[in-house]
C-alpha cells in the first residue's frame, strides 16, 4: 500500500536553530502534502496545505515565515521551523495523497516529535 | 468552520465491546474516518466511509452513519488491551479537501 515516510522521527535542539522535516511519498506520487501539528493531548490541527510547484496555503494563525514548506517534487515536502523556539515543541505529521485517487483516504507519516530546550 | 465532536475518554473491559461516537457540523462532508493514534506514535487509519454509506463493517470494526444527525460511531467487538489508544473521528469535504480531526476519544481497556 502507499507509504508516506517522514523524517527524522524526533528533533531535539537549541532555542533559535532552525529544524527542517521531511515528508516522502514512498511508492507514489503526491501534488499535495498536508502539515498538521499536534500539542500534547490534543487534536490535530492543521497548519498548511502544501502544492508542488507552487506557493503552500497556510491556514489562519499559521506564520508563514516561521513555517517555511517546499515542495519541490511531486514526492518530496519540507516543513522547516525556523528559529525554533520552546513554545513550538510539538509533534508535527503530515500526510498524502495519491493522484488521481480522490475517493481515497490520506496516507500519514509517522511524525516527528520535535522539542526545543 | 467544520466542527468534529467526541467524548474524551472511555473504558471497558476486555471481550466487553466499545462504542466511541462522534459528532460533526459540515454537512458537505464526504469522508468520514477513524484513526488510532497509540502513545508517542503516528497515526494509523482504521477504517472510512463514504457519506452515502450507512453501514461498514470490517472485521471487529463496525462504523455507523446517520447523515440526517451527522453522528458516526466506531464499534470494537471483544476489545482487546492492545486497542487502548486514542482514537480520532475525522472529516473531509472533499477528495483533495483538508481532513479536520476531532478531538480523540482515550480507550482504555481493562483486563
Amino acid at each position: 500500500g502507499a507509504v508516506v515516510s517522514q523524517h527524522p522521527s524526533r528533533v531535539i535542539c537549541k532555542s533559535g536553530t532552525s529544524v527542517k522535516i521531511e515528508c516522502r511519498s514512498l511508492d507514489f506520487q503526491a501534488t499535495t502534502m498536508f502539515w498538521y501539528r499536534q500539542f500534547p493531548k490534543q487534536s490535530l490541527m492543521l497548519m498548511a496545505t502544501s502544492n508542488e510547484g507552487s506557493k503552500a496555503t497556510y491556514e489562519q494563525g499559521v506564520e508563514k515565515d516561521k513555517f517555511l514548506i517546499n515542495h519541490a517534487s511531486l514526492t518530496l515536502s519540507t516543513l522547516t521551523v525556523t528559529s525554533a523556539h520552546p513554545e513550538d515543541s510539538s509533534f508535527y505529521i503530515c500526510s498524502a495523497r495519491e493522484d488521481g485517487t480522490a475517493d481515497q483516504p490520506q496516507h500519514f507519516g509517522d511524525g516527528t516529535r520535535l522539542s526545543i530546550l | 468552520g467544520e466542527d468534529v465532536e467526541q467524548s474524551l475518554f472511555l473504558s471497558v473491559r476486555e471481550g466487553d465491546s466499545s462504542v466511541i461516537n462522534c459528532t460533526y457540523t459540515d454537512s458537505s462532508s464526504t469522508y468520514l474516518y477513524w484513526y488510532k493514534q497509540e502513545p508517542g506514535a503516528g497515526l494509523q487509519l482504521l477504517t472510512y466511509i463514504f457519506s452515502n454509506m450507512d453501514m461498514k463493517q470490517d472485521q471487529r470494526l463496525t462504523v455507523l452513519l446517520n447523515k440526517k444527525d451527522k453522528h458516526l460511531s466506531l464499534r470494537i467487538a471483544d476489545t482487546q488491551t492492545g486497542d487502548s489508544a486514542i482514537y480520532f473521528c475525522a472529516e473531509s469535504s472533499g477528495g483533495y479537501q483538508k481532513v479536520t480531526f476531532g478531538t480523540g476519544t482515550k480507550l482504555q481497556v481493562i483486563p
